[in-house]
């Protein structure tokens, strides 16, 4: 069964800290994308990657970071996190000639 | 800018009635229309698709129907059950730079009474 597999489901991290949040995909795709997901707002992008080492701002890229060292893995960063970086993270992945994104199960992130 | 929307946050059906799921979008160059179900604690799961050059596609259950005169997408479960219960989006697709990207609607819950 292809899978998209987010390392953690819950977090908990304190202000200033620096986070990092991981995905990783089985399925080869090419694409990858981190969304955050809050009440009323929908799913909002924030980064995404269309190969190894490219990447490229979403909607909200304030605060973050995004890593692709590897095809599988796409790693993003909050740099110094903040009460308002709370939420639910997506990760997901599609094909390059596909429109249809594979999820995770996402991962809730509370700031303190 | 241009957005995807849904018209009811929340639709609430007796098990074995046909749910309706409504979405409103606005970017007339998308080319593609998604609908996701994310149940409690997971990510969004694929339900069915439909593309600009059709008006209706039908799945198990499920039929999507695309108006692109008013701009207007709709997702129909048929003998709605228990299970169904979830958040439904819809996603418009279009073609940002370097590859496709998603823009999702804020989302429906449907909640089916037993």
């Amino acid at each position: 069964d292809v899978k998209v597999t987010q390392s953690s489901r819950y977090l908990v991290k304190r202000t200033g800290e620096k986070v990092f949040l991981e995905c990783v995909q089985d399925m080869d795709h090419e694409n990858m994308f981190w969304y955050r997901q809050d009440p009323g707002l929908g799913l909002r992008l924030i980064y995404f990657s269309y190969d190894v080492k490219m990447k490229e701002k979403g909607d909200i890229p304030e605060g973050y970071s995004v890593s692709r060292e590897k095809k599988e893995r796409f790693s993003l960063i909050l740099e110094s996190a903040s009460t308002n970086q709370t939420s639910m993270y997506l990760c997901a992945s599609s094909p390059q000639t596909s429109y249809g994104y594979t999820f995770g199960s996402g991962t809730r992130l509370t700031v303190v | 800018g241009e957005s995807v929307g849904l018209h009811l946050p929340t639709l609430s059906v007796q098990e074995g009635d046909n749910s309706i799921i409504n979405c409103a979008y606005s970017n007339s160059a998308s080319d593609y229309f998604i609908w996701y179900k994310q149940e409690s604690g997971k990510g969004p799961q694929f339900i069915i698709d439909i593309r600009s050059n059709m008006d209706k596609r039908q799945g198990q259950r499920v039929t999507v129907l695309l108006n692109k005169t008013v701009k207007h997408l709709s997702l129909q479960i048929a003998a709605t059950q228990p299970g169904d219960s979830a958040v439904y989006f819809c996603a418009e697709n279009f073609y940002g730079g370097a590859t496709n990207k998603l823009i999702f609607g804020t989302g429906t819950l449907l909640a089916v009474q037993p």
